[in-house]
C-alpha cells in the first residue's frame, strides 16, 4: 500500500483536460510545499513533470499544471495529446523520507 | 547534459548480496545529493534512500524496508553512487533507479539496472 492515494486509472479524449489527484496527510503532502509528479510511459525512466507543487521544469510542456489545497495534490494535463498517455506518479517530502503515490494510468482515448 | 549510468545488476538468490553503481557526469557531483528509487515489476516507485554530499555531512537515510541491509556511498573522485545491497530478498526485485535530487524531488533518473533475487 502506497503513501499517497492517487486513483488507479484516468482517462479523456485529445484535446479535453484531465486532472489526476494525490492525496497524503499532514506529514507529507499537506506539511510541505515539496510535492512532485513524474511521467513514465511503458518500459522507460520516470521524467519529473512538475516539481514543488506547481513548477514546471524546462522543456514540459504548460499544458502541465500543478496546485494543492490541504493534503490534497493535483496534476491537470490540459489539452490532451495521444503522446501524453502514460503512468503517473506523484511524491511528497516527508522529513526524512520521500513517499510515492501508487501511480496513475493515463488513457488517451 | 547530465547522465546518470547505473550497471551491477543481475540474478542473485535470496541472502545473497549485490553492488550496483551509478557513474553521473554533466554536473558536479560532489555536491549533489544522490537517492535511489526502485520498481518492482508492475508496480509502482519506491523511495529507497539517500546520501547528502560531504559538504552537507555526506550522511544516509533510508526507507524501512532496507535499512539495515542496504548501505548507499560515494566516491566524489570517481563521479560515482553505489548501492550495496546485503541479505537480498526475493521482495528486493526491481529495477533500480540513480537520481539526482533537489528539494524535495527527482530531476534526473539513470536508465535503471535491474535486480532479480530469486533461487
Amino acid at each position: 500500500q502506497s503513501a499517497l492515494t492517487q486513483p488507479p486509472s484516468a482517462s479523456g479524449s485529445p484535446g479535453q483536460s484531465v486532472t489526476i489527484s494525490c492525496t497524503g496527510t499532514s506529514s507529507d503532502v499537506g506539511g510541505y510545499n515539496y510535492v512532485s509528479w513524474y511521467q513514465q510511459h511503458p518500459g522507460k525512466a520516470p521524467k519529473l513533470m512538475i516539481h514543488e507543487v506547481s513548477k514546471r521544469p524546462s522543456g514540459v510542456p504548460d499544458r502541465f499544471s500543478g496546485s494543492k489545497s490541504g493534503n490534497t495534490a493535483s496534476l491537470t494535463v490540459s489539452g490532451l495529446q495521444a503522446e501524453d498517455e502514460a503512468d503517473y506518479y506523484c511524491s511528497s517530502y516527508a522529513g526524512n523520507n520521500i513517499v510515492f503515490g501508487g501511480g496513475t494510468k493515463l488513457t488517451v482515448l | 547534459e547530465v547522465q546518470l549510468v547505473e550497471s551491477g545488476g543481475g540474478l542473485v538468490k535470496p541472502g545473497g548480496s549485490l553492488r550496483l553503481s551509478c557513474a553521473a557526469s554533466g554536473f558536479t557531483f560532489s555536491n549533489a545529493w544522490m537517492n535511489w528509487v526502485r520498481q518492482a515489476p508492475g508496480k509502482g516507485l519506491e523511495w529507497v534512500g539517500r546520501i547528502r554530499p560531504k559538504t552537507d555531512g555526506g550522511t544516509t537515510d533510508y526507507a524501512a524496508p532496507v535499512k539495515g541491509r542496504f548501505t548507499i556511498s560515494r566516491d566524489d573522485s570517481k563521479n560515482t553512487l553505489y548501492l550495496q545491497m546485503n541479505s537480498l530478498k526475493t521482495e528486493d526485485t526491481a529495477v533500480y533507479y540513480c537520481t539526482t535530487y533537489d528539494r524535495g524531488y527527482f530531476d534526473c533518473w539513470g536508465q535503471g539496472a535491474q535486480v532479480t533475487v530469486s533461487s
